[in-house]
């Protein structure tokens, strides 16, 4: 089936120590996002790809970078984690024009320790 | 003002009742309405979306958009126990570049 594919499902990872989180897709869709959710909130854009455009959010921090190689494949680096971000970090994906909506991947957990 | 609002909840409802959950948006340009079921520690999934006033129904779900009054709902009938979830409003906003989420209603159905 095709699909949205987030590894790991869980990751732990100490405070300062830089991690990554990535995310595949079989839809063939042009249209990349990374999400973080902390609880009880909405999922907040932290910035997409259209095609290979890298379109960054006005706030997201400077720690988050993202990186998409090919169509399939993109990227979440955080360079120094800190205790405020952990949290759910959701892949999506659409096709050109969004009216279809999202397809979420299954979601990463990232504790910071 | 947020962008999409929603209530956060809970909603409790009876099991076979209906559910009623409602959103408020800002963007009067906003193109396309959704909404999404998100189980606790799972990522949302898409159930409903809308982008014309009036109803549109699939199965026990019913969205209904009224643009005039920047509003959007869904209702669930004969909820179920399995309707437990928190629901996610969104929305895709005029400049079409980005949908926007509200931060959730949690609905709890009880036997």
């Amino acid at each position: 089936d095709a699909m949205v594919i987030q590894n790991p499902r869980y990751q732990v990872t100490q405070f300062g120590k830089p991690v990554t989180l990535s995310c595949s897709q079989t839809l063939n869709h042009n249209v990349m996002y990374w999400y973080q959710q902390k609880s009880s909130q909405a999922p907040k854009l932290l910035f997409h790809y259209y095609d290979k455009d890298f379109n960054n959010e006005a706030d997201t921090p400077d720690n988050f970078q993202s990186r998409r190689p090919n169509t399939s494949f993109c990227f979440l680096d955080i360079r120094s984690p800190g205790l405020g971000d952990a949290a759910m970090y959701l892949c999506a994906t659409s096709r050109e024009g969004q009216a279809e909506g999202y397809t979420f991947g299954s979601g990463t957990r990232l504790t910071v320790v | 003002q947020k962008e999409v609002e929603q209530n956060s909840g809970p909603l409790s409802v009876p099991e076979g009742a209906i559910a009623s959950l409602n959103c408020t948006y800002s963007d009067r340009g906003s193109q396309s309405f959704f909404w999404y079921r998100q189980y606790s520690g799972k990522s949302p999934e898409l159930i409903m979306s809308i982008y014309s006033n009036g109803d549109k129904e699939d199965g026990r779900f019913t969205a209904q958009l009224n643009k005039a009054s920047q509003y959007v709902s869904l209702l669930i009938r004969d909820s179920q126990p399995s309707d437990s979830a928190t629901y996610l409003c969104a929305v895709l906003g005029s400049s079409a570049s980005k949908i926007i989420f509200g931060s959730g209603t949690r609905l709890s159905i009880r036997p």
